[in-house]
């Protein structure tokens, strides 16, 4: 089946730096990945659509220079998270599309001091 | 724009017993409906989905989900449940003018006792 990872699994980082999160598809070619935000007890919330090749589409109120998206290739799409700030520790999820699945990644767990 | 309600947000069980958990959407069009499991301290998992065809869907570990298109709903069932089946369970809809964008419901954390 289809597999989507993450890296890092788990990041601790101070406030005011930056934080780069990959996501790659494994076994597939996904021209289309998301990014969501899970907060604690809560639901995913998409953050914006990378599509590879071109600029990403961020949802309302997701601010795109703070959460940059780069999907340089079919298996790779990166989220950093710019000037990190506690309010944006979450665990983030990214999902790999093919056909008319999304798959999706184990989720990062940022925290930020 | 397009939501998703799930009406349990706990929901206790012993084992053995039948599992119904909510999902209705609002959205008028076509629609794609998807169930998603999460065990903990793992990932999503895809548990059923519809796309068109028979409203009564089957997925993996003996759940199955009945579309109500006069209803938006889509429910999901489970005879017998297992200690097992302790997750959150995500509602997800794709409407066919929203490209590939799930969106989801606000989840269903079942949690089956002994």
């Amino acid at each position: 089946g289809a597999v989507v990872s993450q890296h890092p699994s788990r990041v601790i980082c101070k406030s005011g730096t930056s934080v780069k999160i990959e996501c790659r598809s494994l076994d597939f070619q996904a021209t289309t990945m998301f990014w969501y935000r899970q907060f604690p007890k809560q639901s995913l919330m998409l953050m914006a659509t990378s599509n590879e090749g071109s600029k990403a589409t961020y949802e309302q109120g997701v601010e795109k220079d703070k959460f940059l998206i780069n999907h340089a290739s079919l298996t790779l799409s990166t989220l950093t998270v710019t000037s990190a700030h506690p309010e944006d520790s979450s665990f983030y999820i990214c999902s790999a599309r093919q056909s008319y699945e999304q798959y999706f990644g184990p989720g990062t767990r940022l925290t930020v001091t | 724009a397009q939501s998703v309600s799930q009406h349990n947000h706990h929901v206790i069980l012993s084992e053995a017993a039948s599992l119904e958990l909510g999902c209705n959407y609002s959205y008028g069009g076509t629609v794609n409906l998807f169930w998603y499991v999460q065990y903990p301290g793992q990932h999503l998992q895809l548990l059923l989905k519809y796309f068109s065809g028979d409203p009564l869907v089957k997925g993996i570990k003996g759940f199955e989900a009945e579309f109500i298109k006069s209803k938006f709903s889509f429910n999901l069932r489970k005879p017998s449940v297992q200690w097992s089946d302790t997750a959150e369970y995500f509602c997800a809809v794709n409407a066919n003018n929203a490209g590939n964008m799930l969106t989801f419901g606000g989840g269903t954390r079942l949690m089956v006792k002994p």
